[in-house]
């Protein structure tokens, strides 16, 4: 069974559409999170997000934007998509406790045209 | 953003070598620390975890950990060519959202 799962894995679409991003954990986890990893592998968060609140990265153009309809899932919204969000968009959770580590999902690729 | 640094390489080693992969951190405060490995194409996948002052050894893998050095540092001992990959040297934030800061990762090959 699949930790953490996204959807879909490659997404292709053009300058100006909006897409979304799904993603599910089934490990019981309080916490989830995307991570964009860019070209030159750079990891660098862009959303942590718990039952409690939402912590955004304040460099995160706001297009982007989490939607959890439950604690298992949280989905990535993206609006006016820009070349520069070509990247890597890797979903992750983790128990709420403090120091633990994150299990990241598989990953998906957006190439913006 | 706090600052996790590393050495992009690549870094090569022969098999059976020791791989020796650094990060040092900008944050004094922060208090866990992490090995991901991460195959081309793939997701991170955890390594090693290290909290404390000293060494923390797992099989292969050693982490090490200085914190009034902010350097943590990962050996590889008796590299195999399947030991190539990105390292990624990750950071807790010490807020209650666990956020992990990364650095830029170290490219790894083992030569057979």
């Amino acid at each position: 069974d699949t930790a953490v799962s996204q959807t879909p894995k490659y997404l292709v679409t053009q300058m100006g559409n909006d897409k979304s991003i799904k993603c599910e954990q089934n490990l019981g986890h309080d916490t989830m999170y995307w991570y964009k990893q860019d070209s030159k592998k750079f990891l660098k968060i862009m959303f942590s997000y718990n039952n409690k609140e939402l912590i955004i990265n304040e460099t995160v153009p706001n297009r982007f934007s989490p939607k959890s309809p439950d604690k298992a899932h949280l989905n990535l919204h993206i609006n006016s998509l820009e070349l520069g969000d070509s990247a890597v968009y890797f979903c992750a959770s983790s128990p709420l406790l403090a120091n633990t580590e994150a299990f990241f999902g598989q990953g998906t690729r957006l190439t913006v045209v | 953003q706090k600052e996790v640094e590393q050495n992009s390489g690549p870094l090569s080693v022969p098999e059976g070598a020791i791989a020796s992969l650094n990060c040092t951190y900008s944050d004094r405060g922060s208090q866990s620390f992490f090995w991901y490995r991460q195959y081309s194409g793939k997701s991170p996948e955890l390594i090693m975890f290290i909290y404390s002052n000293g060494d923390k050894e797992d099989g292969r893998f050693t982490a090490q950990l200085n914190k009034a050095s902010q350097y943590v540092s990962l050996l590889i001992r008796d590299s195999q060519p399947s030991d190539s990959a990105t390292y990624l040297c990750a950071v807790n934030d010490q807020t209650g959202a666990n956020n992990l800061f990364f650095g830029t990762g170290t490219r790894l090959t083992v030569i057979p």
